[in-house]
């Protein structure tokens, strides 16, 4: 079946620092895929989505391409902020309509 | 527009007691769908509603069930509570009027059961 894997957390970096968060997947048709980011005590927010393949998605300063070739949807940031702790998780949806996730990643921003 | 919401947002219960949770969606969105979310597993698909019908179902015991209202509300229900059952339980809903793929998700229900 369809599987999401993320690259094992947790991740610490200082703020300003460059961030990258590995997603691949395996599926069988071409699914949109997704970043959300879950704060803590919270559900979970929609961070960005790319439907297909070459789309890039962004939002907040973060961006993720989906790379059909590579199976990948990488999620990257120029310069993180404190702000940005918390645990990031992508996913991927087709034909039956369920999302897929991945295991996730915690970050923490160190000021 | 209103967001996800889920009630309640804690309970505490003792194994084997049932439960009940309630979702309402975003004001025109007519697909719920609810997660199960724990350190262990991760977030796993329990099952999607529209139009009162549930139209797909994750791996879960019979012990899950789920609703959904005429006004696109959606209940969830665990019966004979097991420890495993603590766990974050997440509610999405979705633009089921479109192609649009992307679900928004409530603050979640935290259960614990004792």
């Amino acid at each position: 079946g369809d599987s999401v894997t993320q690259m094992e957390g947790p991740v610490t970096l200082s703020e300003e620092a460059f961030l990258t968060i590995n997603c691949t997947y395996t599926a069988t048709g071409y699914p949109s895929l997704f970043w959300y980011v879950q704060y803590p005590g919270e559900g979970l927010q929609l961070l960005l989505k790319a439907t297909k393949a070459d789309d890039k998605g962004s939002n907040k300063g973060f961006e993720a391409t989906y790379r059909k070739e590579t199976t990948s949807f990488h999620l990257e940031k120029g310069s993180v902020q404190v702000s940005d702790s918390a645990v990031y998780f992508c996913a991927l949806i087709q034909g039956a309509q369920k999302l897929v996730f991945g295991q996730g990643t915690r970050l923490t921003i160190n000021p | 527009k209103a967001g996800v919401t889920q009630t309640p947002r804690y309970l505490i219960k003792t194994r084997g007691q049932q439960v009940t949770l309630s979702c309402s969606p975003i004001s025109g969105h007519r697909s719920v769908s609810w997660y199960q979310q724990t350190p262990g597993q991760g977030l796993q698909f329990l099952f999607e509603y529209f139009s009162e019908t549930q139209r797909n179902k994750g791996n879960f015991p019979g012990r899950f069930s789920g609703r959904q209202f005429s006004n696109s509300r959606s209940e969830m229900n665990v019966s004979t509570l097991e420890l495993g059952d603590s766990a974050l339980y997440l509610c999405a809903s979705r633009d089921s009027g479109t192609s649009e793929e992307t679900q928004y998700f409530g603050p979640g229900t935290r259960l614990l059961v004792l």
